[in-house]
């Protein structure tokens, strides 16, 4: 895994609550990325980062944020949890140019 | 049409088999990986690649540029070979996303 974590690892939480899961990576890698995985779709990027306070969006960004303050963490926001965000979260970190791919263990969210 | 496509989504074999699955894609890309996936587990690279081939283990990949096609071959098949095969192609440029494909399950039955 190459130093990336998780946090945390399972969530329940309720509709309408705003959720945080972090991205912890210990290697100095300038881009980061969340992902979410849901059956019959594979991973689809929600947002990404080039540096500290340098993010965009991804293809399904819509009622998530993110920000990054240091380049050791990277931080999805969920602003008013919705059912249709209960998936597989995958943190993803790469350093420039032709390098291997670090994924963390995956955060799994149910919103009730 | 999505920009990584996989082939098959699923595959069923012997153990002792040789097997192949196939990623076609329609970017520019940096790079290819092939990553594995165990059942409720998190994602593992296999190979990262630009060109040519690579070799590890029981593990072979190939990539033809020209042809935006690549391959992950497994010799001699295993039951712990039973995973969730994903690859994922970088985006050329300076963001350089990954972009999945959705993946093949491979079930290898003893």
């Amino acid at each position: 895994d190459a130093g990336i974590t998780q946090s945390p690892r399972h969530k329940v939480t309720e509709t309408g609550t705003p959720v945080t899961l972090r991205c912890h990576q210990t290697e100095n890698h300038r881009y980061m990325y969340w992902y979410r995985q849901d059956p019959g779709h594979g991973l689809r990027l929600i947002h990404y980062s080039y540096g500290v306070k340098d993010t965009d969006k991804g293809e399904v960004s819509d009622g998530y944020s993110v920000s990054r303050s240091k380049t050791e963490d990277f931080l999805l926001t969920l602003e008013s949890a919705t059912s249709s965000q209960t998936s597989v979260y995958f943190c993803a970190a790469l350093a420039t140019g032709r390098t291997e791919a670090f994924f963390g263990q995956g955060t799994r969210l149910t919103v009730v | 049409k999505n920009e990584v496509e996989q082939s098959p989504q699923n595959l069923t074999a012997q153990e002792g088999e040789f097997i192949t699955i196939n990623c076609s894609y329609s970017v520019g890309i940096s790079a290819l990986h092939w990553l594995q996936q165990h059942p409720g587990g998190g994602i593992v690279s296999l190979f990262m690649l630009s060109s040519g081939k690579k070799k590890h283990g029981r593990l072979i990949a190939t990539i033809n540029i020209q042809e935006k096609h690549s391959s992950l071959h497994i010799t001699a098949s295993h039951p712990r070979d039973s995973a969730v095969y994903i690859c994922a192609v970088r985006r050329g440029g300076s963001q350089g996303n990954l972009i999945f494909g959705k993946g093949t399950k491979l079930s290898v039955k003893p």
